[in-house]
């Protein structure tokens, strides 16, 4: 258990709905990262929080945002769904986004677009 | 992005031990090498990092070369569980964990 609790673990839903994607990062740790992992596809990384502020963006589409509360728990919000956005979502958190700190990955939430 | 080339495989006997390689030889003096594993439909685990000396824990041991541009996990004795996608990072700075394609590892009983 990495201590990175992410909610709903799996979610079917139609093409052109919303969806919001949730993550707790481990107790203490300040930064949360967004990564989107389709069928055989690598680790895409979409957006970096710390302390509530967006710190670094990746190849997050326009339809999906996100943000980090003052709980600092995060959620990523989807939008307008296509089916290529059928993935697994990995949450995952660090201390404070140092190079020399370990990031600890949730289990991910399964999206499946029908 | 910080690059790191691997062996897109490796197959091991189980209970030997598993030396798996990385090339990074545009690291940069504060970029820390980072290597985690995954399981199918399962998130990155974190396996070690380290700077420059040589890192020991219960997972595993990573040697890294004097000049830093290569390095070598270690599986002292591998086991059916250790089957899965190694990934070498350079973590620089502040930023995101860029995934590379990653090692599959086989482990054959």
């Amino acid at each position: 258990d990495s201590g990175v609790t992410q909610t709903p673990k799996h979610l079917i839903t139609a093409t052109g709905q919303r969806v919001t994607l949730r993550c707790s990062p481990r107790s203490g740790d300040l930064s949360v990262y967004w990564y989107q992992q389709s069928l055989d596809q690598g680790l895409q990384f979409l957006i970096q929080y710390y302390n509530g502020e967006e710190r670094a963006k990746g190849n997050i589409l326009e339809r999906f945002s996100a943000q980090q509360f003052p709980d600092l728990h995060s959620e990523l919000n989807l939008s307008s769904l296509e089916l290529g956005d059928s993935a697994l979502y990995f949450c995952a958190s660090s201390v404070d986004g140092g190079s020399g700190n370990t990031i600890y990955f949730g289990e991910g939430s399964w999206l499946t677009v029908v | 992005d910080a690059k790191t080339t691997q062996p897109n495989s490796m197959e091991s006997n189980e209970e030997e031990p598993v030396h798996l390689p990385c090339n990074h030889s545009t690291i940069s003096g504060t970029d820390y090498i980072h290597w985690y594993r995954q399981l199918p439909s399962q998130g990155p685990e974190y396996v070690i990092h380290g700077l420059t000396s040589n890192v020991n824990n219960r997972m595993a041991s990573l040697a890294i070369a004097e000049d830093r541009k290569s390095s070598t996990l270690i599986l002292h004795r591998a086991t059916l569980r250790d089957a899965a996608v190694y990934y070498c990072i350079l973590h620089v700075g502040n930023e995101k964990l860029t995934f590379g394609t990653g090692t599959r590892l086989t482990i054959i009983p």
